[in-house]
């Protein structure tokens, strides 16, 4: 597609439950990241792929947490028994290739945690 | 450890003026990006401006440039003739390598609010 397209937009869900979050990168992009940012806080990295590859998953708050992208395109972010301190603004980012310049972000999908 | 710091608190600016936005790195890679986003109040994030820890000369894009101190290790990013659009949240971030693998990493942002 044109851009970095994310969904939901938003997502309430109740503790506990678990969630997963769709990104749809920039067509033909090959490296997509994943980040996480927090009210008045510069994103923070989880995780990135190159094509199907999960290259860095280091930024992965613990093993709640979990990313994929089977066919080197889209990929989904899933968040098991969800907390409260999950909530936050979950972005993700393509770039055309590993090492490329400039990450395009996609709008991000606000996970609220009740 | 790579690591990013912007420390400004909220800055008003008065539109028609220049502001400028402080940002120190930390690094060890001889070989290093640096990039400057914009976050409006829509909450997007904005591409604004790159600059290599090899290119000979600070970047400039339109009203944007980057004031690179290479010795001094900052990045600091340059708006000429604010305009109200312009207030946001403005991020910087450097490209650092673990292991063989890119990523970038997020400063805490500087405020802008541009007054009429």
């Amino acid at each position: 597609g044109a851009g970095v397209s994310q969904s939901p937009r938003y997502k309430v869900t109740k503790r506990g439950q678990d969630v997963a979050l769709r990104c749809d990168p920039i067509s033909g992009h090959v490296s997509l990241y994943w980040y996480r940012q927090a009210l008045g806080q510069g994103p923070e990295f989880l995780t990135y792929f190159n094509y199907e590859a999960q290259q860095d998953k280091s930024g992965l708050p613990n093993d709640r947490f979990s990313a994929e992208r089977p066919e080197g395109s889209i990929s989904t972010l899933t968040i098991q028994r969800t907390e409260q301190r999950d909530s936050a603004m979950y972005r993700c980012a393509s770039s055309p290739a590993t090492g490329a310049n400039v990450l395009t972000f996609g709008a991000g999908s606000r996970l609220t945690v009740l | 450890a790579q690591k990013i710091t912007q420390t400004q608190p909220g800055m008003f600016v008065q539109e028609k003026e220049a502001v400028t936005l402080d940002c120190t790195y930390d690094t060890s890679d001889p070989s290093y990006g640096l990039f400057w986003y914009k976050q409006p109040s829509s909450g997007e994030m904005i591409f604004l401006i790159y600059q290599g820890s090899y290119d000979q000369q600070n970047a400039t894009e339109g009203r944007y440039s980057l004031n690179f101190q290479k010795a001094r290790k900052s990045a600091n990013l340059v708006i000429s003739a604010s305009q109200l659009g312009d207030s946001a949240m403005y991020f910087c971030a450097m490209r650092v390598t673990l292991y063989g693998n890119n990523r970038l990493a997020f400063g805490k942002g500087n405020q802008v609010v541009v007054i009429p």
